[in-house]
């Protein structure tokens, strides 16, 4: 059964805190992708990565940075934590490099108080 | 940046009864997508449609394209209370099929 796993379903951070989300896959895929979830906004791009150690913007970048040191995981960073990055945060992963009929990981929901 | 609008963003039914969910845009798509999010989970693909005017059925599921490929329905036939859940579209277009997720419609199906 194909997996992508998210390292914790629930955080809770302080403001102005580091805060590292952790993404694997298990099918050997080149392309990765974190969204953010809010209400009545839907899914928002914030990175993506099509290959180890390349990244590129999505749609919503600012306040996030990402790593991909290896294919199987793609990490997300919140590099000083405030209380509007408080959110469900999505990772998935594709076949396809603009993210089509991907997979998700479960979600991590994140508040930052 | 390409909307992709849900409508009904909310929907309460009783279990049995038929309901249809629409997902529209001003833009074209090369391909859609429909997901269903449970409570606490991320999105599980349901289907692709990618021809206009193509239908698909999952079972009691029915997924239609536009004829132009700028908007989709998603038909429910005696609805179960396993449907319950988040229903998204997402729609892919450009040179590397970037995918724009719709807002989402919010099912709940009552026993």
């Amino acid at each position: 059964d194909v997996k992508v796993t998210q390292s914790s379903r629930y955080l809770v951070k302080r403001t102005g805190e580091k805060v590292f989300l952790e993404c694997v896959q298990d099918m050997d895929h080149e392309n990765m992708f974190w969204y953010r979830q809010d209400p009545g906004l839907g899914l928002r791009l914030i990175y993506f990565s099509y290959d180890v150690k390349m990244k590129e913007k999505g749609d919503i970048p600012e306040g996030y940075s990402v790593s991909r040191e290896k294919k199987e995981r793609f990490s997300l960073i919140l590099e000083s934590a405030s209380t509007n990055q408080t959110s469900m945060y999505l990772c998935a992963s594709s076949l396809h490099r603009g993210g089509t009929e991907a997979f998700f990981g479960q979600g991590t929901r994140l508040t930052v108080v | 940046t390409q909307l992709l609008e849900q409508s009904p963003q909310f929907l309460s039914i009783q279990e049995g009864e038929n309901l249809t969910v629409y997902c529209n845009s001003s833009s074209v798509f090369s391909s859609l997508q429909w997901y269903r999010q449970e409570p606490g989970e991320g999105p599980v693909l349901l289907v692709t449609v990618v021809t206009g005017g193509e239908v698909k059925k999952l079972k009691r599921l029915t997924f239609q394209f536009g004829d132009a490929r700028k908007d989709s329905s998603l038909h429910i036939t005696a609805a179960q209370t396993g449907d319950t859940g988040l229903y998204l579209c997402a729609g892919a277009s450009g040179g590397y099929q970037k995918v724009t997720f719709g807002t989402g419609t919010k099912l709940q199906v009552i026993p």
